[in-house]
């Protein structure tokens, strides 16, 4: 298995591009959900899904959208990059309570 | 949710055990208690997690008091590769909401 898969790792942005960042899981969890981290914080939830067509909000959904078509991808859009947005960005899919997350992708907007 | 309280940081020995408070004082009666790490910058990892009872597994104990207000995590035997900042999380409804952690840094 390789787990959750994240893609890019790292990815510079003007403002106003968008793009999506690639999550990809092969266990099979319903459950899947994205976070970013700033410098010196904590984890906070953008958002998640408990399966395929089910999305909800998390703490800090605004600028970002989600969609979760297959129980395996669930990916995270930026559609006008800020620099307020600049920060590493977590996948997670859960099974029975524990959380399993990825690499990260690394995210600057300039 | 609950909000959590942690120590922004602790120190511990190598080989001496770590023991990690945590305050969740408005913890409800179905709301789990989850312990992650992360280990520079990489992604959370799961430690351990309990709802009223303590927990051991291979990595560390868990020690939730009877009122359930507070918990310990208890790494008994700590490493240097167990330095990382540590979350304490309380759990319903299926999200998972991270405070600010501990900082743990084992010295030789």
């Amino acid at each position: 298995n390789a787990g959750v898969t994240q893609t890019p790792k790292f990815q510079v942005l003007k403002t106003g591009q968008s793009m999506t960042l690639q999550c990809a899981q092969d266990m099979n969890h319903e459950y899947m959900s994205w976070y970013r981290q700033d410098p010196g914080m904590g984890l906070r939830l953008i958002h998640y899904s408990v399966g395929a067509g089910i999305t909800d909000q998390g703490e800090v959904p605004n600028g970002y959208n989600v969609s979760r078509s297959t129980t395996e991808d669930f990916p995270l859009r930026l559609l006008s990059a800020a620099p307020s947005q600049t920060s590493v960005y977590f996948c997670a899919s859960s099974y029975e309570d524990t959380q399993y997350f990825g690499p990260g992708t690394r995210l600057t907007v300039l | 949710d609950a909000k959590t309280t942690q120590p922004p940081s602790m120190d511990c020995a190598e080989g001496r055990a770590a023991n990690l408070p945590c305050n969740h004082s408005t913890i409800s009666g179905n709301e789990y208690v989850y312990w992650y790490r992360q280990i520079h910058s990489q992604g959370p990892q799961y430690i351990i997690h309990g709802l009223k009872n303590n927990e051991t597994n291979e990595m560390a104990s868990l020690i939730i008091t009877e009122d359930r207000k507070s918990s310990t995590l208890i790494l008994p035997h700590a490493t240097l590769r167990d330095t990382a900042v540590y979350y304490c999380i309380v759990r319903a409804r299926g999200k998972l909401i991270f405070g600010q952690g501990t900082e743990l840094s084992v010295k030789p």
